[in-house]
């Protein structure tokens, strides 16, 4: 079954640090680009990172660059996102996604179903 | 990194058709024709209705398309139908090798 599963969310205190994992099954994980979009409660989508197929080159949003690393373990079909000096406004659902080409270029037609995260004192 | 300016909502009935905005710049929209957009029900995932401005995955109905002029796009859902009722985002891959989203739109069907 093709599928995305978010797993690593729960509540910390400010400062403090989280990592999530996104495990991908039924599909060649190797030969996707893979991102991370978060959703604040009540609030629309943010994209937050990329890590390109090969892990060669990653991307971040202004806001989580050098707090926030995005990376991937093609043998283990595993993608991650290790979130450091956590802030309040981090507070959301994160979604990993699989960037598709063959559907379209720089689009994600598969999502995971998301993890919260909730960094609060 | 702004977000691209959508209406916060849209309603029709129906049957009618509707069109949901999405503004941008030079350095994301106006740059690229990389232009997607994805419907998100209440507690569900984003799921990708249109890519590259106009393209239509598999399984998406053809009620569901998609256009840019300059820094504008556009999505436009003809015969409305009770379970297009939803969140639409849109998104834009930008020069900065990054993507951005759309505030996103609250679509309601009367």
């Amino acid at each position: 079954q093709v599928q995305l599963v978010e797993s690593g969310g729960g509540v910390v205190q400010p400062g403090r640090s989280l990592r999530l994992s996104c495990a991908a099954s039924g599909f060649t994980f190797s030969s996707y680009g893979m991102h991370w979009v978060r959703q604040a409660p009540g609030k629309g989508l943010e994209w937050v990172a990329v890590i390109w197929y090969d892990g060669s080159k990653e991307y971040y949003t202004d806001s989580v660059k050098g707090r926030f690393t995005i990376s991937r373990d093609n043998s283990k079909n595993t993608l991650y996102l290790q979130m450091n000096s956590l802030r309040v406004e981090d507070t959301a659902v994160y979604y990993c996604a699989r960037e598709d080409w063959t559907v379209g270029k720089y689009a994600s037609d598969l999502w995971g179903l998301g993890t919260m995260v909730t960094v609060s004192s | 990194q702004s977000a691209l300016t959508q209406p916060a909502s849209v309603s029709g009935s129906p049957g009618q058709s509707i069109t949901i905005s999405c503004t941008g710049t030079g350095s994301d929209l106006g740059a690229y024709n990389y232009v997607s957009w994805y419907q998100q029900h209440p507690g569900k995932a984003p799921k990708l209705m249109i890519s590259e401005v106009t393209k239509r995955p598999s399984g998406v109905s053809n009620r569901f398309s998609g256009s840019k002029s300059g820094n504008t796009a556009s999505l436009t859902i003809s015969g409305l139908q009770a379970e297009d009722e939803a969140d639409y985002y849109c998104s834009s891959y930008t020069t900065s090798t990054t993507w951005v989203f759309g505030g996103g739109t609250k679509l309601t069907v009367l």
